[in-house]
């Protein structure tokens, strides 16, 4: 099994740009999170999936912030327009049921804007 | 919140010698999960500890649970340079995790 998959790796990009971060998870996995992980603020919870459907995005920072699931297979967090204080390692993870269960993260997307 | 909170934030030991990272937390929760993060790397699952446990091994690895005092520890018997990481505790909220800031541990050869 190749593990959650994220990509990019990094991303630079200026104010005010779009930015979409990829994830595929873990085959059979049913439940997909998305997480951000700061210095200051540690790691945040945006978004979380089950079967494909948002459950909860109460941690979506702001209207800016979008996140789907098109399929079991496929996820996409959008930021648009960017800005500095965006700037952070985003997370994707997936696990089996989501609840009472180990998640599984992908090794990150480093986002930097300028 | 329900956020659990690692402590010491950082700790320094020399090899061979056990580490031991604490996890309080505020609400009840079903479980506890703790994870490992190396620099630059998602985190990786540990151990899941259920309320209804109070101890878990796995490998060099050990993890209690004291729902009364809503606290959890994690030991690490006979520490390695490649244990040094940082580490998080995670608790279930709904059918959310909700991530403490983590303990910073540092294995010296």
């Amino acid at each position: 099994d190749a593990g959650v998959i994220q990509s990019p790796r990094h991303e630079v990009t200026e104010m005010g740009q779009e930015v979409t971060l990829r994830c595929k998870p873990i085959s059979g996995h049913n439940s997909l999170f998305w997480y951000r992980q700061t210095m200051m603020r540690g790691l945040e919870l945006l978004i979380y999936f089950n079967n494909n459907v948002p459950i909860d995005d109460s941690g979506m920072p702001e209207d800016r912030f979008s996140a789907k699931m098109p399929n079991a297979s496929f996820s996409t967090l959008k930021i648009q327009p960017s800005e500095p204080r965006d700037s952070a390692v985003y997370f994707c993870a997936s696990s089996p049921t989501g609840y009472n269960s180990p998640l599984h993260f992908g090794n990150g997307t480093r986002l930097t804007v300028t | 919140s329900q956020q659990g909170e690692e402590d010491p934030q950082a700790l320094s030991i020399q090899e061979g010698e056990n580490a031991t990272m604490n996890c309080s937390y505020k609400t009840s929760i079903n479980n506890l999960q703790w994870y490992r993060q190396n620099s630059g790397r998602g985190l990786v699952h540990l151990i899941l500890i259920r309320s209804n446990e109070r101890e878990k091994h796995s490998g060099r690895l050990r993890v209690t649970l004291d729902t009364s005092k809503k606290s959890s520890s994690l030991l690490i018997t006979a520490s390695r340079a490649a244990d040094t990481a940082s580490y998080f505790c995670a608790t279930d909220y709904g059918q959310n995790f909700v991530f403490g800031p983590g303990t910073r541990l540092s294995v010296l050869p």
